[in-house]
């Protein structure tokens, strides 16, 4: 079984430029989950999707980020402008539903100079 | 919101000792989840637990959720090289079903 695919795998910008990552969850997973990892911490919720619909964007900075969710499989996290603070690994996650366990990628790791 | 704490941040333990991390939830939760991270790597589930005073045991590893499903704990026996990563514990809120993370303990061992 297919994993969950991202990319880019690195990706090193100026800051107030742009950047956009692509998440192809697994197959049939209704669920998808941006997370946001600085260095040393746990994984913080983005955003949540439920198919083609927003669970949860509480914690998604909305001046600057934005996601979607086209077709309700795969999605793009986009950055604009990015500031140094954005220097994390983005996480893509899936699951079959919400309550079950995430499958995640390998994230991008993002650096902002 | 729902605060996840996790203890110790960090563990440094000898090969062949136990050791024991401990997640505790700021609201009441309806499962939690442990996932590992090894260096350089992506979370990896490892196990849910979802009924008060839940145990469950994976070889090596002993998962418990407390009886007020407020806290959880893993308990790691006979460490080897290949426990080395950063484990953490993800509850779900009752009030919401929001799924938090907490900030890891990283396990480092040696021989």
């Amino acid at each position: 079984e297919a994993g969950v695919a991202q990319s880019p795998r690195y990706k090193i910008i100026e800051k107030r430029q742009s950047v956009a990552f692509w998440c192809n969850p697994i197959s049939g997973h209704a669920t998808l989950y941006w997370y946001q990892q600085i260095l040393g911490q746990g994984p913080k919720l983005l955003i949540q999707f439920q198919n083609n619909g927003v669970v949860d964007d509480s914690q998604l900075p909305k001046d600057r980020f934005s996601a979607e969710r086209l077709k309700g499989v795969d999605s793009t996290l986009k950055i604009q402008p990015a500031k140094l603070e954005d220097s994390a690994v983005y996480l893509c996650a899936s699951s079959f539903t919400t309550n079950e366990k995430l499958f995640f990628g390998s994230g991008t790791q993002l650096s902002v100079l | 919101g729902q605060q996840v704490m996790q203890i110790p941040q960090y563990q440094h333990v000898q090969e062949g000792e136990d050791f024991t991390t401990y997640c505790n939830s700021s609201t009441t939760l309806s499962n939690i989840q442990w996932y590992k991270q090894r260096p350089g790597g992506h979370p990896v589930f490892l196990i849910q637990l979802v009924k008060s005073g839940e145990v469950k045991k994976q070889k090596r590893l002993t998962f418990q959720f407390g009886e007020a499903k407020k806290n959880s704990s893993l308990h790691i026996t006979a460490t080897q090289t290949t426990d080395v990563g950063t484990y953490f514990c993800a509850g779900r809120s009752v009030n919401d079903y929001k799924l938090s993370f907490g900030a890891g303990t990283t396990v480092t061992v040696r021989a």
